[in-house]
């Protein structure tokens, strides 16, 4: 099976720094995925990391250790419109694979 | 980027009457799609992965009878809620991930809001 542990709740102030830590467990790892969502609104793509390491895309980055079985999403020059929900996912061994969601980072930015 | 439209994006109905959603993928074509449900300020739970031309693979838990799916065409899914009682309301969602894509990345509709009176 598939489960993925990440904060239920995470506070910065706008202009900052916020990390979003994500562990999983799988039986089979192809890549791990971020998203955002807004009160409402639907799940958007942020990032994808299939190797180790850090993908750069903007203000977000996200980072992979494999063989740690975690990884993060890095939010740089907070915005408050960056409030939302993050959710890091999982997808399996299989090409087409089903994608599994961990519970979501609730992100409250203070001004 | 790619669309996905998901229809109706609100639908109100009484207990014990179907409601079919609709999730098309507008600009590419989408052997597999997911079917999401979500409880307010909940986390994405996966229903099942509908795949073009055979039958839904369902999550434990689901009941394949009163969540029907079905996949016609590689743009077009669709998830029927029969028989429909009050703890199914909830905010259903679909994806679809492009056919061949290696990428971790699915693109979502924008949801179905389903009451149940």
């Amino acid at each position: 099976g598939q489960s993925l542990e990440q904060p239920s709740e995470v506070t910065a102030v706008e202009g900052a720094i916020v990390q979003i830590n994500c562990t999983y467990q799988t039986s089979g790892f192809y890549g791990l995925s971020w998203y955002q969502q807004h009160d409402g609104g639907a799940p958007t793509f942020l990032s994808y990391n299939a190797l180790d390491g850090l993908e750069e895309t903007g203000r977000f980055s996200s980072f992979l250790s494999r063989s740690d079985s975690y990884g993060y999403l890095l939010l740089q020059e907070l915005q408050m419109k960056d409030s939302a929900s993050y959710f890091c996912a999982v997808r399996g061994l299989l090409r087409d694979d089903k994608i599994i969601f961990g519970k979501g980072t609730r992100l409250h930015i203070l001004p | 980027g790619a669309v996905v439209s998901q229809h109706p994006s609100r639908v109100i109905c009484k207990s014990g009457t179907s409601v079919k959603i609709e999730c098309r993928s507008l600009d590419f074509q989408a052997t597999t799609m997911f079917w999401y449900r979500q409880f307010p300020k909940k986390s994405l739970m996966l229903m099942a992965t509908s795949n073009e031309g055979s039958k839904a693979t369902y999550e434990q838990g689901v009941e394949k009878d009163k969540f029907l799916i079905n996949h016609a065409s590689l743009t077009l899914s669709t998830l029927t809620v029969t028989s429909a009682h009050p703890e199914d309301s909830s905010f259903y969602i679909c994806s679809a991930r492009p056919s061949g894509s290696f990428s971790g990345e699915l693109f979502f509709g924008e949801g179905s809001r389903l009451t149940v009176l």
